[in-house]
């Protein structure tokens, strides 16, 4: 089964922060994903891309820059955090159709 | 773009029976229909999925039915266990579009009640 691994898995961090969510994956998925979770919206894409340099805009981009920095490297910053943007984080990489999640982190914003 | 509604948002039900999600899309273009399950504290996996070419698919319990012409699809869960208690998500996209993105439901979070 496709590895998707992701860190931290946990993050506190005050208003203003600046935070870098890391996703790895390794089984040379070209595609890339980065969801938010959150109660009543369920997963909203934030950003993704399609290999190494590329990077495209998902529904909620707003207050986050990505970046894919090789196949396997895939970040998600937040580089002035604000409350709205506690919530869990979910990286994926596609192989065919099926998406595989990783772990998750759960971010909060104080 | 895509919306997806999903429907209902909580079923509860008693074990033994069958559950049914129901989710409704607006792109006649999607052709590709995945249902993922989310355990608490897990991330999503796929359970089951059909594409445009098929009305209906079944598989361990599983049967997801699938009309274009309403653009309307949904899973049905046969004789429901206490481990079937989970959140479920279903998506639309289209396949073979340059990057396959899902666009998800808002999620149905099913409790089989012993």
């Amino acid at each position: 089964e496709a590895a998707v691994t992701q860190s931290p898995r946990n993050k506190v961090t005050v208003t203003g922060g600046n935070v870098t969510l890391s996703c790895r994956q390794t089984n040379s998925h070209n595609y890339m994903y980065w969801y938010r979770q959150d109660t009543g919206h369920g997963l909203r894409l934030i950003h993704y891309s399609y290999g190494a340099g590329n990077l495209q805009i998902g529904d909620v981009p707003d207050g986050y820059k990505a970046t894919r920095t090789t196949q396997e490297d895939f970040f998600l910053l937040l580089e002035l955090a604000s409350p709205s943007q506690t919530s869990l984080y979910f990286c994926a990489s596609r192989a065919g159709d099926e998406q595989y999640f990783g772990p998750g982190t759960r971010l909060t914003v104080l | 773009g895509e919306q997806v509604e999903q429907l209902p948002s909580i079923l509860r039900v008693q074990e033994g029976s069958s559950a049914s999600i129901n989710c409704t899309y607006e792109n006649s273009a999607s052709n590709y229909f995945p249902w993922y399950k989310q355990e608490p504290g897990e991330n999503p996996k796929l359970i089951i999925d059909i594409r445009s070419n098929m009305e209906r698919k079944q598989t361990q319990g599983l049967i997801v039915l699938l009309d274009k012409k309403a653009k309307r699809f949904s899973l049905h869960i046969t004789d429901t266990q206490p481990g079937d208690s989970a959140m479920y998500f279903c998506a639309a996209s289209k396949r073979g579009s340059a990057l396959g993105r899902l666009h998800f439901g808002a999620g149905t979070q099913l409790i089989v009640i012993p």
